[in-house]
């Protein structure tokens, strides 16, 4: 299996900062269609997760500007440039290059 | 939309049984894979596994003898059956979409707790 590992597991952000989120994949995520299949997915309390940003950096239909996504291979970022309180909640890498799909362990964004 | 039924209590070493409704589309539009997805209380997220509109199926190796799941293409529905459960097995269970061209668009009901407890 594909093993993701994020950091940091939490983070606390000043309300207007940006934030960053790291994801390491222990082997490449480059398909054999040349894709990269890697997610990153929201999951704010109570709901279930939402999906943010696909292939990398592409954002979902009605995800803010300020959500961006990078990387290649087996590293990769979320970044958002600034916090806002509605963006509180786990963020989780995801990939689906290779079966079974897996998910990193989540990060916790709070505010300070 | 994608909704999660069944019973949300389930006695140890029994099969647990989930369904999720399709609205809003077709399953036999053969556009999406369907998954499950399942969230221990306070914990990340596992894959459980897909299916597609023909009955194709792909599990995960850690659950692969105990899990079976199924498509009915008349009621727009698809199913998981998990059987030989534990409290391990204790979870939020979530059905997903995922687009075939682009497999990790991840589209989520809304999620049916299950327990497992005698």
């Amino acid at each position: 299996d594909i093993v993701m590992t994020q950091t940091p597991l939490s983070s606390p952000v000043t309300l207007g900062q940006p934030a960053s989120i790291s994801c390491r994949s222990s082997q490449s995520l480059v398909h054999s269609d040349g894709n990269t299949y890697l997610s990153w997915l929201q999951q704010r309390p109570g709901q279930p997760p939402r999906l943010l940003i696909y292939k990398i950096f592409n954002r979902f239909s009605g995800v803010p500007d300020r959500f961006s996504g990078s990387g290649a291979g087996t590293d990769f970022t979320l970044k958002i440039s600034r916090v806002e309180i509605e963006d509180v909640g786990v963020y989780y890498c995801m990939q689906a290059t290779q079966f079974p799909l897996t998910f990193g362990q989540g990060t916790r964004l709070e505010i300070k | 939309q994608l909704q999660e039924s069944g019973p949300g209590l389930v006695k140890p070493s029994e099969t647990l049984s989930l369904t999720c409704t399709v609205s809003g589309g077709s399953i036999n539009s053969g556009r999406y894979y369907w998954d499950w997805i399942r969230q221990p209380p306070g914990k990340g997220l596992d894959w459980i596994g897909s299916i597609s509109h023909r009955g194709t199926t792909r599990y995960n190796p850690s659950l692969k003898s105990r899990v079976t799941m199924s498509v009915d293409t008349s009621k727009n529905k698809f199913s998981l059956r998990l059987g030989s459960v534990t409290a391990a097995d204790t979870a939020l269970y979530y059905c997903a979409r995922r687009l075939v061209v682009v497999p990790d668009a991840v589209s989520w009901g809304r999620g049916a707790m299950v327990t497992v407890s005698s």
